[in-house]
C-alpha cells in the first residue's frame, strides 16, 4: 500500500487559492490518486480522482508530475467553508484504502 | 453520486453491553464495504474488510471477537461493539464502493458516534 504524507496543517484566508502537496513515493503503476474532504464529524467526501497529469471539476484541480510520486491539490479562491481537513489517498478502490495523517485546512476571513 | 448510509448516527451505551452499526449501500450493490474508526483530532484508521457472504479481514491489532462483523447482504454490512467500554468511544465509519464510481472512489457513510459511558 502506498504510504501518503501531507502537511499536517494549513492556513489560508478567503478568496486565495490553496495548494496542498501530497507525496506517495512508492505509488504503484496501477493506483490512482484520490483526494477526499472532511468536516467534523461527518464521513470523509470525494472532492477529486487522477492518474497522471491533470485533472479539473467544478470545485478543485489535481496536478500530477510524470512520476506520479506527488500530486497537488488546488482550491481557487477558498471560502470559510472549506475549512476542513484534507486526505490524499493512492490506491483502487477495490483494494483496501489507508487513510493519512490528511492536512487540516484552515480558512480565515 | 452513490450513497452509503449508517444507522444509528449516534449512539450512547453503559460499559458492558453490545452496540450494533448498520452500513447500507442504498442505490447500489457492494460486495465489499470497509469499516473506519476515527478518534478526535485523529485520521481515519481502517478496522477491517467486510466481504459479502464470507468471514470480515480485519487489520493487525483489532480484535475480531470484539467487533464482530457481518455482511449478509450486498447491501448491509453491521458492526457489532461487544462488551463495549469507554475506551471504544469512538466515531466510526463505513465505505463502500460503487460501480459507477470512479477507480479509486470509495463512498462513506455519514458516521456513527459511540459514547460508552
Amino acid at each position: 500500500l502506498a504510504k501518503t504524507t501531507q502537511p499536517i496543517s494549513m492556513d489560508s484566508y478567503e478568496g486565495q487559492e490553496v495548494n496542498i502537496t501530497c507525496s506517495h513515493n512508492n505509488i504503484a503503476t496501477n493506483d490512482y490518486i484520490t483526494w477526499y474532504q472532511q468536516f467534523p464529524s461527518q464521513g470523509p467526501r470525494f472532492i477529486i480522482q487522477g492518474y497522471k497529469t491533470k485533472v479539473t471539476n467544478e470545485v478543485a484541480s489535481l496536478f500530477i508530475p510524470a512520476d506520479r510520486k506527488s500530486s497537488t491539490l488546488s482550491l481557487p479562491r477558498v471560502s470559510l467553508s472549506d475549512t476542513a481537513v484534507y486526505y490524499c489517498l493512492v490506491g483502487v478502490s477495490f483494494q483496501k484504502l489507508v487513510f493519512g495523517t490528511g492536512t487540516r485546512l484552515l480558512v480565515s476571513p | 453520486g452513490a450513497v452509503v448510509s449508517q444507522h444509528p448516527s449516534r449512539v450512547i451505551c453503559k460499559s458492558g453491553t453490545s452496540v450494533k452499526i448498520e452500513c447500507r449501500s442504498l442505490d447500489f450493490q457492494a460486495t465489499t464495504m470497509f469499516w473506519y474508526r476515527q478518534f478526535p483530532k485523529q485520521s481515519l484508521m481502517l478496522m477491517a474488510t467486510s466481504n459479502e457472504g464470507s468471514k470480515a479481514t480485519y487489520e493487525q491489532g483489532v480484535e475480531k471477537d470484539k467487533f464482530l462483523i457481518n455482511h449478509a447482504s450486498l447491501t448491509l454490512s453491521t458492526l457489532t461493539v461487544t462488551s463495549a467500554h469507554p475506551e471504544d468511544s469512538s466515531f466510526y465509519i463505513c465505505s463502500a464502493r460503487s460501480p459507477s464510481g470512479n477507480a479509486g472512489e470509495l463512498f462513506f457513510g455519514e458516521g456513527s458516534r459511540l459514547t460508552v459511558l
